[in-house]
């Protein structure tokens, strides 16, 4: 069983599109998170969010939006797709809780490819 | 989290043993040292962490130097496998809340056979 999964793995859409990319997680965590590695391969974190609160990176375009029906799971809608935008998306998820002393390990799914033409 | 510097790449031999360097000379007390690794075309995996005392698991080893200044993962026998860009980490032990990682450049690691 994949413990995190991500919907479409690979994306290719026009520029100005809205588009959505989906994540689920099965291992009962409360936590879930959205990278962007870049063509560089520099993976910056965009949102991670649970129950709590939303913590959304300061550097994350508004058109960018994280949706959670349930905590299982946290999609990504973009709004108004840019070439810029072009990248691999990484969701993931952990356990809240101590921050580094458990480990609180983060499960990363295995990336959705979007390129923007 | 705290900044850490590692080279930007290494290379080994299959089964011989890596040891991949990370400096962390601004950790605080209650950093954890974390290493993540990401396979090509992979997300990144967890490894290892610790805080002072050295650790092993089923993957690797963790050297952590007295003053907590710097760390070295270590690869016992190297395969193929464990070619990937290796991150070393530091997670504050924050108490809570959403936190997440904070990935530097890494160290790309080559295996030749």
């Amino acid at each position: 069983d994949t413990a995190v999964s991500q919907t479409p793995k690979y994306l290719v859409t026009q520029m100005g599109n809205d588009k959505s990319i989906k994540c689920e997680q099965n291992l009962g965590h409360d936590t879930m998170y959205w990278y962007k590695q870049d063509s560089k391969k520099f993976l910056k974190i965009m949102f991670s969010y649970n129950n709590k609160e939303l913590i959304i990176n300061e550097t994350v375009p508004n058109r960018f939006s994280p949706k959670s029906p349930d905590k299982a799971h946290l999609n990504l809608h973009i709004n108004s797709l840019e070439l810029g935008d072009s990248a691999v998306y990484f969701c993931a998820s952990s356990r809240t809780g101590t921050g580094g002393r458990s480990g609180n390990t983060i499960y990363f799914g295995e990336g959705s490819w979007l390129t923007v033409v | 989290d705290a900044k850490t510097t590692q080279p930007n790449s290494m290379e080994s031999n299959e089964e011989e043993p890596v040891h991949l360097p990370c400096n962390h000379s601004t950790i605080s007390g209650t950093d954890y040292i974390h290493w993540y690794r990401q396979l090509p075309s992979q997300g990144p995996e967890y490894v290892i962490h610790g805080l002072t005392s050295n650790v092993n698991n089923r993957m690797a080893s963790l050297a952590i130097a007295e003053d907590r200044k710097s760390s070295t993962l270590i690869l016992h026998r190297a395969t193929l496998r464990d070619a990937a860009v290796y991150y070393c980490i530091l997670r504050e032990d924050s108490g809570g809340g959403a936190d997440g990682l904070t990935f530097g450049k890494g160290t790309h690691l080559i295996i030749q056979p």
